[in-house]
């Protein structure tokens, strides 16, 4: 079945650094990939997608290119924030009907 | 315009009891999917309702059950709770079935089994 595979973490940065998030995927098909974020005590916010190879996802400074050939979806950002302290899912649709297959979460920290 | 609602916002309830968690999607959006979190299994797909008829279910028990109404809002159930049932519980809703579109999250409900 598919599956998405990213580093749980905690990942502790200083503000200003640059970040990055490994996530790789394994999937029947050509699913559509997605980067959600989740404050401590809400529920989950879409904060980047790509439907297709190449396609490059971005929002709020974060990126994610679409990678077909690495079967990945890197999610980068060029320099943190202390509001970026958040757990990030990375998560894939292949068949809508099934539902978002997610990544364990990485909890990341931003340090002033 | 208002987003994914979802109530009670906290549970808290018995082993072996029932328990019915609310959803009401944003306004336009036919489809519904539940997820339950927790912190072993992570977030785990749950069933998708679009149209009122359930498209695909997870692989969890036939406790746990759900439906949507006529104006997309949907409820699901969880019979004779065990305590390993406490969890996040998280519905989303979508314009139609299928990732394209994106789907948006509700705060949760966060059930607790004593």
């Amino acid at each position: 079945g598919d599956s998405v595979t990213q580093m749980e973490g905690p990942v502790t940065l200083s503000e200003e650094a640059f970040l990055t998030i490994n996530c790789t995927y394994t999937a029947t098909g050509y699913p559509s990939l997605f980067w959600y974020v989740q404050y401590p005590g809400e529920g989950l916010q879409l904060l980047l997608k790509a439907t297709k190879a190449d396609d490059k996802g971005s929002n709020k400074g974060f990126e994610a290119t679409y990678r077909k050939e690495t079967t990945s979806f890197h999610l980068e950002k060029g320099s943190v924030q202390v509001s970026d302290s958040a757990v990030y899912f990375c998560a894939l649709s292949e068949n809508g009907a099934d539902g978002l297959t997610f990544g364990k979460g990485t909890h990341l920290i931003i340090q002033p | 315009k208002a987003g994914v609602t979802q109530t009670p916002r906290y549970l808290i309830k018995t082993r072996g009891q029932q328990v019915t968690l609310s959803c009401s999607p944003i306004s336009g959006h036919r489809s519904v999917s539940w997820y339950q979190q927790t912190p072993g299994q992570g977030l785990q797909f749950l069933f998708e309702y679009f149209s009122e008829t359930q498209r695909n279910k997870g692989n969890f028990p036939g406790r746990f059950s759900g439906r949507q109404f006529s104006n997309s809002r949907s409820e699901m159930n969880v019979s004779t709770l065990e305590l390993g049932d406490s969890a996040l519980y998280l519905c989303a809703s979508s314009l139609g079935s299928g990732g394209d579109y994106g789907y948006t999250f509700g705060s949760g409900t966060r059930l607790t089994v004593v």
